[in-house]
């Protein structure tokens, strides 16, 4: 069974610009979350995708925003990038709410703002 | 709000030694309890999870954790630690209800296991 996917694994942008990040869950699992872990503010919760509804968004601004899509697969996007948003996105899913599912985390895109 | 204290940022230990992580977190309602692991350039991976029952949960590698209501903690404990346990550990919760769509993560402890 494959895990979670997440392209590309290392990305640099430069200031101004616009990333896409892509995440594709295990198969069946209908939850997504993205999380952004940086030295400083170790890891921080997004948002959280399930079967295409934005369930909840943490504290960012709206330069972050994400969709998932019918077959569940996710995209992340961050407009107008800043050399702050430099960090490891992980992306993560699970096969439903009840916390007994778990989550699993794929490895992770780096991006690194210059 | 929610959060979680990992105490130390980074702990040192021989091989074979005894290592105990520790994790606090505040909350005044029922929660689930976490230990991921993370290797350099990589996610993270479940190490245990704590959700009902029995307070003290096992991994397949020899890592515990006991879930201490009366003192909001869930320290992860080994007795004694390989080199490949070298890695950083995050205690996160999440919590009952209609709010456990997310983790909280604490602030993670480097575990660096010397020979």
């Amino acid at each position: 069974k494959a895990g979670v996917t997440q392209t590309p694994r290392y990305l640099i942008k430069t200031r101004g610009q616009q990333v896409t990040l892509s995440c594709s869950p295990i198969s069946g699992h209908r939850s997504v979350s993205w999380y952004q872990q940086t030295p400083g503010q170790g890891l921080q919760f997004l948002f959280e995708y399930f079967s295409e509804t934005q369930r909840n968004k943490g504290n960012f601004p709206g330069r972050f925003s994400g969709r998932q899509f019918s077959n569940s697969r996710s995209e992340m996007n961050v407009s107008t990038l800043e050399l702050g948003d430099s960090a490891l996105y992980l992306c993560a899913s699970r096969g439903g709410s009840n916390p007994n599912y778990g989550y699993t985390f794929g490895s992770g895109t780096r991006l690194t703002v210059v | 709000a929610q959060s979680v204290t990992q105490l130390d940022s980074q702990v040192p230990v021989f091989e074979e030694a005894p290592v105990e992580l520790r994790c606090n977190y505040s909350s005044s309602v029922s929660v689930y309890l976490f230990w991921y692991v993370q290797y350099p350039n990589q996610g993270l991976q479940l190490l245990l999870k704590y959700l009902s029952g029995s307070t003290l949960v096992e991994s397949i590698n020899g890592f515990e954790a006991e879930f201490n209501k009366s003192q909001t903690s869930f320290h992860l404990r080994k007795p004694s630690v390989h080199i490949s346990d070298t890695a950083e550990y995050f205690c996160a919760v999440s919590y009952s209800g209609g709010s456990n769509y997310k983790l909280t993560f604490g602030k993670g402890t480097l575990l660096t296991v010397n020979p």
